[in-house]
């Protein structure tokens, strides 16, 4: 199975600034990496698929790039919603099933 | 508007049984894939089990297999989990999800529902 790995796996940071969040897969994905956000109690929230692409209706202040096996996903700058936690998933076919990375909270410093 | 509306959960004794279901509405069912996510407290995602759009087509976790069964009924837009000789380390909030694109089965999501709650405990 391919694993995920995400880091960091806890960030503290402060309204405005601009967070990178990083997650390395075993092995190689092309683009097939999607980030989705989570909060306390709710369901996930897909945010960027195939690496880099913007899920409808999501801010522009997310994005996502990438490609192979490290990819990250970027807020441009941190607003009081976006304190969640963040999981980046492989659905690359190459593989059987799909994996998850451990996710990544960003809190508020 | 898509909607997820899972239900099914509760509290089963080790080795017991339980089945899960996700009605769905909002989109054409029939033309995706679903699966089944789940979250232990406090805990990461970990995938559970696909089906294809036409119900052809199962997959499933190793931690799962042989276990859980997955299906889905075209006709009442609702897919299924039935979960057999269930253990505690299946605690978890679990979710459907509609697939948004899959590659080989395997697959990413634009719609989960909100989860619900599986205990196994005696």
């Amino acid at each position: 199975d391919i694993q995920m790995t995400q880091s960091p796996s806890t960030l503290s940071a402060s309204v405005g600034d601009r967070v990178t969040i990083t997650c390395r897969a075993s092995q190689y994905i092309s683009s097939w990496l999607a980030w989705y956000q989570q909060k306390p109690g709710k369901a996930p929230k897909l945010l960027i698929y195939k690496a880099s692409s913007l899920q409808s209706g999501v801010p522009s202040r997310f994005s996502g790039g990438g490609s192979g096996t490290e990819f990250t996903l970027t807020i441009s700058s941190l607003q009081p919603d976006d304190f969640a936690t963040y999981y980046c998933q492989q659905y690359s076919g190459d593989s059987p099933g799909l994996t998850f990375g451990g996710g990544t909270k960003v809190e508020i410093k | 508007e898509v909607q997820l509306l899972d239900s099914g959960g509760g509290l089963v004794q080790p080795g017991g049984s339980l089945r899960l279901s996700c009605a769905a509405s909002g989109f054409t069912f029939t033309s995706y894939a679903m699966n089944w996510v789940r979250q232990a407290p406090g805990k990461g995602l970990e995938w559970v089990s696909g089906i294809s759009a036409s119900g052809g087509s199962t997959y499933y976790a190793d931690s799962v297999k042989g276990r859980f069964t997955i299906s889905r009924d075209n006709s009442n837009n609702t897919v299924y989990l039935h979960m057999n000789s269930l253990r505690a380390e299946d605690t978890a909030v679990y979710h459907c999800a509609k697939a948004k694109y899959c590659t080989g089965g395997v697959c990413n999501f634009d719609y989960w529902g909100q989860g619900t709650l599986v205990t196994v405990s005696s």
